[in-house]
């Protein structure tokens, strides 16, 4: 199966830029998806297909692929931006097709 | 707009079997552009995807559960179901029911708030 490693914490001052990896073998070969989830809620979509926002994210939220890694980055960033996140690929070559990365705690000092 | 809502027992006893279901409200789930999938998460832990199904009933499980899981779709109620069975302790997570776009490349767009289940005696 394939295999997402993210970092387990990321830590950033407000204002600053936050950016939380994935890593993957020829990762950017595939399309990355993001998810931000908050204590108690369900994930929530924030990137799609690498860079791509859903209506409603703010243009704070971008992603980019290339190699082995995929990044989100979250720019000026706010106390609300602290949760965690989330990458997932989906390749109908692996068996599970749909993985999810290990998540990693943003943390906002 | 469209909404997940999954329901069933929170409690289920060990060796038995886990049934949630999952309703879709603001749109049909026969709709060929989308999968619908049960991803679960442990306590603190990360998630994991379950199996999902498509309006013609076609199944994909995880290899590590696939012994144990039964996915099926209920297109007259608008609804799919997971079932689990010879549950365990391990098997204590919020479950979540979730759809995913074939054209955002199986993007996971829409989420149910979860639902908790704890395996117990």
């Amino acid at each position: 199966s394939y295999v997402l490693t993210q970092p387990p914490s990321v830590s950033v001052a407000p204002g600053q830029t936050a950016r939380i990896t994935c890593g993957g073998n020829n990762i950017g070969s595939k399309s990355v998806h993001w998810y931000q989830q908050k204590p108690g809620q369900a994930p929530v979509l924030v990137v799609y297909d690498d860079s791509d926002r859903p209506s409603g994210i703010p243009e704070r939220f971008s992603g980019s692929n290339s190699g082995n890694t995929a990044t989100l980055t979250i720019s000026r960033v706010e106390a609300g931006d602290e949760a965690d996140y989330y990458c997932q690929v989906w390749d109908s070559s692996s068996d599970p097709p749909w993985v999810f990365g290990g998540g990693t705690k943003l943390t906002v000092l | 707009q469209v909404q997940l809502q999954e329901s069933g027992p929170g409690l289920v006893k060990p060796s038995q079997t886990l049934s949630l279901t999952c309703t879709v409200s603001g749109g049909s789930i026969s709709s060929g552009s989308y999968y619908w999938s049960w991803i679960r998460q442990p306590a603190g832990k990360g998630l994991e995807w379950i199996g999902r199904i498509y309006t013609s009933g076609s199944t994909n499980y995880n290899p590590s559960l696939k012994s144990r899981v039964t996915i099926s779709v209920d297109t007259s109620k608008n609804q799919f179901s997971l079932k689990l069975s010879s549950v365990t302790a391990a098997d204590t997570a919020v479950y979540y029911c979730a759809r995913s776009q074939i054209t955002m490349n199986h993007a996971f767009d829409i989420w149910g708030q979860g639902t908790m289940v704890t395996v117990s005696s």
